[in-house]
């Protein structure tokens, strides 16, 4: 398994302004991803951060926007630029399990609240 | 484009009772996983399912898998109060990239009362 923190938990920021976020996980692993989740919503995936690469994006999701970076094989940044109260929302890290083992379910961290005013 | 369609999305129910919540997708997958995750925390895993006829069981919540259907259940038994959540299934589809993602049901958030 493995166990993932976000720092900041939740803030409140002015509109205009930028915020980053960090994810650290107790293990190496190789892929990272960060997903949005809006008010009463499901989950929507921003973008896969591979270690030494550039992050792919989604559709609906820009680089400009969600700027990402993955130093190493335990942390990632994900920068919400630029904010407006539309991003008002929980974001999430998560990682997969270990791949060999298709058991292994993806992990979710304890998510940044962020409202927007 | 993967779709995940689950339903109900709200679900209120008494203790004691028993209920399935269904979570179709739209094309192939190799993975399905169900999600819980209580009001103001992130989400905790409940099952990995990945193959055709596959069924867990946890408490009083069993999952199963039908491929050919592309449709998983969660079935709750004699449900309690500490049952009440939102449960997402989400399934994973592979990119480009080599690497996988999970897309998610909208979920159902489950109420469980006396």
């Amino acid at each position: 398994s493995a166990v993932i923190s976000q720092k900041p938990s939740r803030d409140i920021c002015q509109r205009g302004t930028s915020l980053t976020i960090q994810c650290q996980v107790d293990s190496q692993v190789t892929m990272m991803f960060w997903y949005r989740q809006q008010p009463g919503q499901s989950l929507t995936l921003i973008a896969t951060a591979n270690q030494g690469s550039e992050a792919t994006y989604e559709s609906g999701f820009v680089i400009d926007k969600f700027p990402i970076s993955r130093p190493n094989l335990t942390f990632s940044t994900l920068t919400v630029s630029n904010m407006s109260p539309e991003d008002s929302s929980i974001y999430l890290c998560s990682v997969e399990g270990e791949p060999s083992a298709k058991q292994e379910t993806q992990y979710f961290g304890p998510g940044t609240r962020l409202l927007v005013l | 484009e993967l779709k995940v369609e689950q339903n109900p999305l709200f679900l209120s129910m008494q203790e004691g009772k028993n209920y399935t919540i269904y979570c179709n997708y739209s094309t192939t997958s190799d993975r399905l996983y169900w999600y819980r995750q209580d009001p103001g925390k992130s989400l905790e895993s409940l099952f990995v399912l990945l193959s055709n006829g596959a069924v867990k069981q946890e408490g009083r919540l069993m999952a199963s898998l039908d491929t050919k259907a592309r449709l998983s259940t969660l079935h709750i038994t004699a449900a309690v109060h500490d049952l009440s959540a939102t449960y997402f299934c989400a399934v994973t589809s592979y990119s480009g990239a080599g690497s996988y993602q999970l897309t998610f049901g909208k979920g159902t958030k489950l109420s469980v009362i006396p």
